[in-house]
């Protein structure tokens, strides 16, 4: 049973786009929710968190939006470059504990 | 920090044999999960220690499997007898105020 839901499993964008990758959870417990960024042989990489007492968390040319009501939360790439080609997780955890991560979603970023 | 390390990053086995995991966690990081990567399952949480303590291996899938963490420095991963549908992408995570760092992960063929 996955705890957090994304979508889509794919999507190709042309550079310069922006891309966005939904999450859903059920568990209103949750209070810390990551994005993780993984390329070809390697591990997730840390992107970007963000806690549900905030509705909305920048950094760089990655935003997160959160709406705790809805039980949503996603991921925005702004002015998508080639380099960001890769797969991005959206996670969820409460306290100090276990990442129950989504199913990823594959960017392609079109030069 | 060089990060949290995993050896071996790639091993092939046969069937029946016996696999052994390492991982070297962050220095100062507390909590220490390990995880399994398929493409049919995405990414699962096998088991996760907090000060060196085993807290939750729900996710250990049978027997098979046994983890242990003999001090702060130091995680294994065995798996007795391994079997051809343990192969995939096993990872190591240490973790600090709720940010966890993956290492490269080793890639196990049971063949």
């Amino acid at each position: 049973q996955q705890q957090v839901k994304q979508s889509p499993q794919s999507l190709i964008v042309q550079k310069g786009g922006i891309s966005i990758i939904n999450c859903a959870y059920e568990n209103t417990a949750f209070d810390y929710f990551p994005w993780y960024q993984q390329f070809p042989g390697k591990g997730p990489a840390l992107l970007i968190a963000i806690r549900p007492d905030v509705s909305e968390k920048k950094e760089g040319r990655f935003t997160i939006s959160f709406n705790k009501s809805a039980k949503q939360f996603s991921l925005h790439i702004m002015d998508s470059q080639p380099g960001d080609s890769a797969t991005y997780f959206c996670a969820a955890s409460r306290g100090d504990y276990k990442l129950s991560f989504g199913a990823g979603t594959t960017v392609t970023v079109r030069a | 920090d060089a990060g949290v390390i995993q050896s071996p990053r790639h091993e092939v086995t046969e069937m029946g044999q016996e696999v052994t995991l390492r991982c070297k966690p962050i220095s100062g990081h507390n909590s220490l999960f390990w995880y399994r990567q398929t493409m049919m399952r995405g990414l699962e949480l096998l088991i996760y220690f907090n000060n060196n303590v085993p807290i939750d291996d729900s996710g250990m899938p049978e027997d098979r499997f046994s983890a242990k963490m003999p001090n702060a420095s130091f995680s294994t991963l065995k798996i007795q007898p391994s079997e051809p549908r343990d192969s995939a992408v096993y990872f190591c995570a240490s973790s600090a105020d709720r940010k966890a760092f993956f290492g490269q992960g080793t890639r196990l063929t049971v063949v």
